[in-house]
C-alpha cells in the first residue's frame, strides 16, 4: 500500500527564509501528489498536486514542489516565508482514486 | 462556487451519547469521506461514501457509521461515545469518475467533537 513519510514534525524559519518541507513517498504504481495547509481549528486546503504532468507544481500562496521519482520525493518549498505562512502542512498520496493516504503532518513557525 | 460545508461547527457531548455530524459536498461531487485527526493522531480515514453506498470504511469500531443521501450529503453518527473520540471531524468531497479531477479531495471546516 502506499504511504508518505514527512521529514521533521517542526520546522522554523525567519521570515523572508527559504521554506523546505520534506515528504517522501512509498508506491508500486506511479502515485498522486498531494500538498495540503491546515490553519488552527479549520479544515484543510489543497496547496498544489501532482498527477503526472510537469514534475514541478507550482501551488497557492508563493508554494511549489518538485516530484521526483528517482528519490521518491516531493518536497514543498517556498523562496520567502511570511508570518503568514504559519501552518500545519500535510502531504499526501493517492494511487486508487479514493484511496489517500497522509503524512503526520509538518508544523511550520515563522519567526520575525 | 460553495465548497464543503459542514455542521454543526462545535459539538459536546457526554460519555454513552450519540453525535451526528452533516457534510455537504461541493456541488456535482458524488463521493464524500469522513476522516478523525485526534491530537497527535494525524487524519486517520473514517469512511467514503459514493453514490449512495459505503465503498471502504478505516480501522474504526462499528460504533462509527453514516449515510449518504440521494444529494450526495452525508452524516456520521457515533453511538456509545468515549471520552478519546474527542477530535476534529473533517469531511472532504471529489468528483465523480468522468470529471478528470477524480483524485483530488476537497474538504471543509470539520466539526470539533467533544466528549465530556
Amino acid at each position: 500500500a502506499q504511504s508518505v513519510t514527512q521529514l521533521g514534525s517542526h520546522v522554523s524559519v525567519s521570515e523572508g527564509a527559504l521554506v523546505l518541507l520534506r515528504c517522501n513517498y512509498s508506491s508500486s504504481v506511479p502515485p498522486y501528489l498531494f500538498w495540503y495547509v491546515q490553519y488552527p481549528n479549520q479544515g484543510l486546503q489543497l496547496l498544489l498536486k501532482y498527477t503526472s504532468a510537469a514534475t514541478l507544481v507550482k501551488g497557492i500562496n508563493g508554494f511549489e514542489a518538485e516530484f521526483k521519482k528517482s528519490e521518491t520525493s516531493f518536497h514543498l518549498t517556498k523562496p520567502s516565508a511570511h508570518m503568514s505562512d504559519a501552518a500545519e502542512y500535510f502531504c499526501a498520496v493517492s494511487v486508487n482514486n479514493n484511496d489517500m493516504r497522509f503524512g503526520a503532518g509538518t508544523r511550520l513557525t515563522v519567526k520575525p | 462556487e460553495a465548497g464543503v460545508t459542514q455542521s454543526p461547527t462545535h459539538l459536546i457531548k457526554t460519555r454513552g451519547q450519540q453525535a451526528t455530524l452533516r457534510c455537504s459536498p461541493i456541488s456535482g461531487h458524488t463521493s464524500v469521506y469522513w476522516y478523525q485527526q485526534a491530537l497527535g493522531l494525524g487524519l486517520q480515514f473514517l469512511l467514503w461514501y459514493d453514490e449512495g453506498e459505503e465503498r471502504n470504511r478505516g480501522n474504526f469500531p462499528p460504533r462509527f457509521s453514516g449515510r449518504q443521501f440521494p444529494n450526495y450529503s452525508s452524516e456520521l453518527n457515533v453511538n456509545a461515545l468515549e471520552l478519546e473520540d474527542s477530535a476534529l471531524y473533517l469531511c472532504a468531497s471529489s468528483p465523480n469518475l468522468t470529471s478528470g479531477d477524480q483524485e483530488t479531495q476537497y474538504f471543509g471546516p470539520g466539526t470539533r467533537l467533544l466528549v465530556l
